[in-house]
């Protein structure tokens, strides 16, 4: 069992929609959780930060931690073309990042 | 400001050959920089870690002989594969932290290297 799972999709949905991408971990330690967002044939960019449980919102896109399910959301409201990407779940005990493998999100216009 | 950059964006080379990637940090000290392969359609595999100025750190099952790992300044730091073949065919990431946020381990991506042994 990986320690870090994530549905890899492709997720499709219509433009305007809501979407919810989902990681779940096995490893208790992990209390850095961050989501990055990799265009095709580029490097990741982070996209969100969370420390422990809570949610954190910024414009567009809301981050959820569960500790205690040890599970992990990214929300993207009134999704864009332009968010058409691979999303990359991340966590940390506090230093080394393990990643999920993606999910490949396509919004169409 | 966090700017990784990669030299190059993508090469091709001849099976044997040896090629070097640089990363560098463009607007900030890099006390540790980091980096990962990603085959088509798979995430980010983390190959090794480096502090400036000490040797790599290797994940388990990454050769450090045939991946030189050199970090040899606070905002350089370069991957030379070393007789490549064509299963080392893959996109090389390196990342780096920034030493003076001390309040998490956020890593700053590079754009990345596309890497194609003939």
């Amino acid at each position: 069992q990986k320690e870090v799972e994530q549905d890899p999709g492709p997720l499709s949905v219509p433009e305007g929609a809501i979407v919810s991408l989902n990681c779940t971990y096995s490893n208790s330690a992990f209390q850095y959780f961050m989501w990055y967002r990799q265009y095709s044939r580029k490097g990741p960019e982070l996209l969100m930060y969370t420390y422990s449980s809570g949610n954190k919102e910024d414009g567009r896109f809301t981050a959820q931690v569960d500790k205690s399910s040890k599970y992990i959301s990214l929300f993207i409201r009134d999704s864009q073309p332009s968010d058409s990407a691979t999303y990359l779940c991340a966590m940390s005990p506090g230093n080394m990042l393990t990643f999920g493998g993606g999910t490949r999100l396509m919004v169409k216009p | 400001g966090a700017v990784v950059s990669q030299h190059p964006s993508w090469v091709i080379c001849k099976s044997g050959t040896s090629v070097k990637i640089e990363c560098r940090s463009l607007d900030f000290q890099a006390t540790t920089m980091f980096w990962y392969r990603q085959f088509p359609k798979q995430s980010l595999m983390l190959m090794a870690t480096s502090n400036e100025g000490s040797k790599a750190t290797y994940e388990q099952g990454v050769e450090k002989d045939k991946f030189l790992i050199n970090h040899a300044s606070l905002t350089l730091s370069t991957l030379t594969v070393t007789s490549a073949h064509p299963e080392d065919s893959s996109f090389y990431i390196c990342s780096a932290r920034d030493g003076a946020r001390v309040s998490y381990n956020e890593q700053f991506f590079g754009p990345g290297t596309r890497l194609t042994v003939l």
